[in-house]
């Protein structure tokens, strides 16, 4: 157990909808990075928070977007969904170099 | 462009055997290395990190090599179990300063069997 957690873990969505991904890390992490991951595929970074802070984004466009909050949970959001979208999201919370994966939402846009 | 390469992209041993999975990067300027395991659906899992003056890492069964100079990376697994069947991704980190810094690797599909 890494102590990430996220919900839902399964997510079934149609095209030009709007999502929103939950994760929770443990007390003290200050640092949350998102990632999208496609079947077969490793992680790709979408972007990553430092105390409620955007501190970094990956090749995304703006569409997906993120918030941070006080209590160590934070969101991934995404508007209008595409059905290349469809992947397993990750959340990792880092603490001294070292990262902690939550167990993934899978997103299935229709 | 830093990229890391994993090979092979798939595997199948018999329970048991001993495997070897491989990992060449090409991300500068270094910081440190990454395997992680996944299982279907979960998320990753650290499984051993190195930095550069690091040349091996165990964890358990798995020992992690690292050849900075060639800059490749092996992870050996020994006595494999059932419970090994995973997906083995390489990580590397470089030291630029950017937010994230980290290139993933696709992974290498392992399958045990009894």
């Amino acid at each position: 157990e890494t102590g990430v957690t996220q919900s839902p873990t399964h997510l079934i969505k149609t095209r030009g909808q709007q999502v929103t991904l939950r994760c929770s890390s443990q007390s003290g992490h200050n640092t949350v990075s998102w990632y999208q991951q496609a079947l077969g595929q490793g992680p790709q970074f979408i972007f990553q928070y430092y105390r409620e802070e955007e501190n970094g984004r990956g090749n995304f466009p703006p569409r997906f977007s993120g918030l941070q909050f006080p209590n160590y949970s934070s969101e991934l959001n995404v508007n209008a969904l595409e059905l290349d979208d469809s992947a397993l999201y990750l959340c990792a919370s880092t603490l001294a170099e070292t990262q902690y994966f939550g167990p993934g939402t899978r997103l299935l846009v229709l | 462009k830093n990229q890391v390469e994993q090979s092979p992209q798939s595997l199948i041993i018999l329970e048991g055997k001993n495997c070897t999975l491989q990992c060449n990067y090409t991300v500068s300027p270094f910081s440190n290395l990454r395997w992680y395991k996944q299982d279907t659906g979960r998320g990753p899992v650290s499984l051993t990190i190195m930095t550069f003056s690091e040349n091996t890492k165990s964890n358990g069964r798995y020992t992690a090599t690292l050849d900075a100079d060639t800059k490749q990376s092996s992870l050996h697994i020994t006595a494999s179990q059932l419970s090994d069947s995973a997906s083995y991704i390489c990580v590397v980190r470089d030291s630029g300063g950017g937010a994230d810094g980290l290139t993933f690797g696709k992974g290498t599909h392992l399958i045990i069997q009894p």
